[in-house]
């Protein structure tokens, strides 16, 4: 089975651009999570969506958003890009059946913003 | 709100040797836990999950224990090797819908 993809896998933006990142789930999978790693933070939820609602938010500004699509693909965009926003950006997906619950993780999309 | 703490931050030891990492948590009523593995840069690998009926959770050279009551979990690797240096992540999930709630990692340094 393949894993967790996303794309694209690095991004360099300019502040007050917007960006939309791309996440694919383990087949499957119904559930996806967002997350913002940074050094000074760790890793902070942004939401989750499962069979297309979104089911979890993080604290994060109106700025960040996203979508989960009936093939189970989801997207998150960020508008008006801040420095602050620099980090890995992370998807999990999970399977809710089995009640485990368990995430897989992908491998990230790096972004910079200058 | 839900708090994960891991000790130390950052851990440094000769291979072979036999180590255990920290992971506590402040709310005992949780669902599971799960520990991961993340190498510089990239995604994270789980390693292990613990459901809240479990006590342990045994991978290879890789052990986890989870204390509900005491609201701790640690991971024990056994004859460490090289390749076991990387960031070592614990993350707690209060309820099935609820999202995992991480600590700050433990970067481990095993030194050949």
């Amino acid at each position: 089975k393949a894993g967790v993809t996303q794309t694209p896998r690095y991004l360099i933006k300019t502040r007050g651009q917007q960006v939309t990142l791309s996440c694919s789930p383990i087949s499957g999978h119904r559930s996806v999570s967002w997350y913002q790693q940074t050094p000074g933070q760790g890793l902070q939820f942004l939401f989750e969506y499962f069979s297309e609602t979104q089911r979890n938010k993080g604290n994060f500004p109106g700025r960040f958003s996203g979508r989960q699509f009936s093939n189970s693909r989801s997207e998150m965009n960020v508008s008006t890009l801040e420095l602050g926003d620099s980090a890995l950006y992370l998807c999990a997906s999970s399977s809710q059946g089995t009640g485990s619950y368990e995430q897989y993780f992908g491998p990230g999309t790096r972004l910079t913003v200058t | 709100k839900q708090e994960v703490t891991q000790i130390p931050a950052a851990l440094s030891v000769p291979e072979g040797e036999n180590l255990v990492l920290n992971c506590s948590f402040t709310d005992s009523a949780i669902y599971n836990l799960q520990w991961f593995r993340q190498d510089p840069g990239k995604g994270l690998t789980s390693l292990l999950l613990i459901q809240s009926s479990q006590r342990e959770q045994t991978s290879g050279r890789l052990n986890a224990s989870l204390d509900k009551s005491s609201g701790r979990s640690t991971l024990y690797i056994a004859a460490s090797q090289p390749g076991d240096s990387a960031t070592y992540l614990c993350a707690v999930r209060d309820s099935g819908n609820t999202p995992l709630v991480f600590g700050k990692g433990t970067r481990l340094s095993v030194i050949a």
